[in-house]
């Protein structure tokens, strides 16, 4: 395993379409986050999975964001009708199960969107 | 309510010499976790120190440790030795609970430049 893995790096689209992004977590992480960082702040958390079950959502995540993770292995998160508000980094992270010593959360490189 | 605090924007810092980023930092819980990280303009988050809110000792790893004063709150990052590579974004980042759920909140971050 190399770490975190998000697809594509950047994104630039037109207000109004649907992008697509990917997480590929570490193999044997079953816990993924998705947060969105704005220019100049720090990362706010969207939702995160335990396996395949989405267990929380942030009011941040509006009806236009979508999160899967199918069979808990990747993630995806669709943006429909995007905004130019919603131009952002998007980062992904992944984490063992609590209760180990360490509690560490490795995070992919993120996927830079552009609203144009 | 800001759960994390960071208020120093920016730092600068001679080579060679330490510097402390401060964090302070607001919970009800009894069991939490602080973090720092480094994001440098590449954009992937790098860990830096964990500490827990139950470990007496202040964290260290390398060249950075982590004042941790738990009745004032804070949770300060201290870089020894500073290198022209230390100059990146700084994040504090707070776990709430006893780890059976990962959610991250994050501070506004600390830019740290490094001079030769």
């Amino acid at each position: 395993d190399t770490g975190v893995s998000q697809n594509p790096r950047h994104k630039i689209t037109k207000r109004g379409q649907n992008v697509t992004f990917r997480c590929d977590p570490i193999s044997e992480h079953n816990r993924l986050y998705w947060y969105r960082q704005t220019l100049g702040q720090g990362p706010e958390f969207l939702t995160y999975f335990q396996n395949e079950a989405q267990l929380e959502k942030s009011r941040l995540l509006s009806d236009r964001f979508s999160a899967e993770r199918p069979k808990g292995s990747f993630s995806t998160l669709e943006i429909q009708r995007t905004e130019q508000g919603d131009s952002a980094m998007y980062l992904c992270a992944s984490s063992l199960p609590t209760l180990t010593p360490y509690y560490g959360y490795t995070f992919g490189s993120g996927t830079r969107l552009t609203v144009v | 309510a800001q759960k994390i605090t960071q208020t120093q924007p920016g730092m600068f810092v001679q080579e060679k010499e330490a510097v402390t980023l401060d964090c302070t930092y607001d919970t009800s819980d009894q069991s939490y976790g602080l973090f720092w990280y480094k994001q440098p303009s590449s954009g992937e988050m790098i860990f830096l120190i964990y500490q827990g809110s139950y470990d007496e000792q202040n964290a260290t790893e390398g060249r950075y440790s982590l004042n941790f004063q738990k009745a004032r709150k804070s949770a300060n990052l201290v870089i020894s030795a500073s290198q022209l590579g230390d100059s990146a974004m700084y994040f504090c980042a707070m776990r709430e609970g006893d780890g059976s759920y990962g959610k991250l909140t994050f501070g506004q971050g600390t830019i740290l430049t490094v001079h030769p």
